[in-house]
């Protein structure tokens, strides 16, 4: 069973910044991540993209300039550094894993999340 | 980017009954070079993260039970749950994986008639 665990979290300012951590149970190098946001109450969000090899990351527009994916394979975990955080940003983040192998594709495996609010 | 429309938005059946979900992408997901339609189902309920449900649009997740199937090609596709029980209560998203950003459905709200 694929499980994922989300930190870093919590109550920031606008302008401010996070960094979230995800960690796998098992290895994550041959497999495609993604962050996915959700609003409370609103639908879900697709935010970035990390290929298994970390080298080419996609971002929605949304995010785009202030938010960076990265990962550490030898460590089975996934990063997303958020600055410049604003009010509509605040979501539950969740972190996800694809099925396939090799940059296949395929449904995304999530995390339980963590809420980021950002507030004054 | 793929615009995916679910519809209806909310769905109310009685236990036993089938209930089925239609999502609509604004362009195909069909990749023609290994024929597979990149499209997921995912069941939410309150409080929990997503669960996959379905990828490549009729793969059922493995212990996902066998009265939820998916169907369609292209453009158009189905999630079908044969004969509802009180657990599947939720709201269900369809997602698009064939390219970046990675779109969902707004959400389909099943709830017992």
């Amino acid at each position: 069973e694929v499980q994922l665990v989300e930190s870093g979290g919590g109550l920031v300012q606008p302008g401010g910044s996070l960094r979230l951590s995800c960690v796998a149970s098992g290895f994550i190098s041959v497999y495609e991540m993604n962050w996915v946001r959700q609003a409370p109450g609103k639908g879900l969000e697709w935010v970035s993209y990390s290929s298994s090899g970390g080298t080419t990351t996609y971002y929605a527009d949304s995010v785009k300039g202030r938010f960076t994916i990265s990962r550490d394979n030898a460590k089975n975990s996934l990063y997303l550094q958020m600055n410049s955080l604003r009010a509509e940003d605040t979501a539950v983040y969740y972190c996800t894993r694809s099925t396939d192998y090799y940059d296949k594709g395929g449904g995304y495996y999530w995390g339980q999340g963590t809420l980021v609010t950002v507030s004054s | 980017d793929i615009v995916m429309t679910q519809f209806p938005d909310s769905l109310a059946v009685s236990l036993g009954e089938r209930a089925t979900i239609n999502c609509k992408s604004s362009q195909s997901i069909l990749y023609s070079s290994n024929n597979k339609n990149y499209l997921a189902w995912y069941q939410q309920k309150p409080g929990q993260p997503p669960k996959l449900l379905i990828y490549w649009a009729y793969t059922r997740e493995s212990g996902v039970p066998d009265r939820f199937s998916g169907s369609g090609s292209g453009t158009d596709f189905t999630l079908t749950i044969s004969s509802l029980q009180a657990e599947d209560v939720a709201v269900y998203y369809c997602h698009q994986y064939y390219i970046t950003p990675h779109t969902f459905g707004q959400g389909t709200k099943l709830e017992i008639k």
